[in-house]
């Protein structure tokens, strides 16, 4: 149990689009959930924090406008890079707490973005 | 920059020896938690132990929390290749509310040579 997918896993877009992001958890319902980023060899930096039916907590650094997070449900949570540049290209990580346990984090498999 | 702190930063042994990595982090801390990531995958979780422990197993993993040095270790014994990853430490700080957000470490780049 606590499966967390990413859609899509690789990505290649040209600079100035915008490119949507996908977080699922698929057997359980996750009350929060956080987006990072990593740059090659480098450790995860939190990007922010979403909680269902409210707006994401962006950590310090982290442009709300060019970094759109949507948690519309208790199972998906999207992450739209706008207007995209080639510094964007990253790996993109998402994970998922359980409701009622708030210390551990599935985590997804990334998405790879590659801007051109 | 409230990020952990890792060394190694790289470590090359061989198979059925032991591995140790060390963690060093600034903040008070709820709990610490070790994860594995292969390369170009995303992680998974190892184990976490509390900030009122001390040491902890799970299998081959031997995990120690020195909360007055700020410092944890992770130990795998009688290493594998496919135990060749990454591993990093993540400190929760406990920040309020149900939302713990985790602070990475710099991470430790283990591999195992059959």
């Amino acid at each position: 149990g606590a499966v967390v997918s990413q859609h899509p896993s690789r990505v290649i877009c040209k600079s100035g689009t915008s490119v949507k992001i996908e977080c699922r958890s698929l057997d359980f319902q996750a009350t929060t959930m956080f987006w990072y980023r990593q740059f090659p060899k480098q450790s995860l930096m939190l990007m922010a924090t979403s909680n269902e039916g409210s707006k994401a907590t962006y950590e310090q650094g982290v442009e709300k406008d060019k970094f759109l997070i949507n948690h519309a449900s208790l199972t998906l949570s999207t992450l739209t890079v706008t207007s995209a540049h080639p510094e964007d290209s990253s790996f993109y990580i998402c994970s998922a707490t359980r409701t009622g346990a708030p210390y551990e984090q599935y985590f997804g498999p990334g998405t790879r973005l590659t801007v051109t | 920059s409230q990020q952990g702190e890792e060394d190694p930063q790289a470590l090359s042994i061989q198979e059925g020896e032991n591995a140790t990595m060390n963690c060093s982090y600034k903040t008070s801390i709820n709990n610490l938690q070790w994860y594995r990531q292969n390369s170009g995958r995303g992680l998974v979780h190892l184990i976490l132990i509390r900030s009122n422990e001390r040491e902890k197993h799970s299998g081959r993993l031997r995990v120690t929390l020195d909360t007055s040095k700020k410092s944890s270790s992770l130990l795998i014994t009688a290493s594998r290749a496919a135990d060749t990853a990454s591993y990093f430490c993540a400190t929760d700080a406990g920040y309020g509310g149900a939302t713990n957000k985790l602070i990475f470490g710099t991470g430790t780049l283990l591999a195992v040579q059959p």
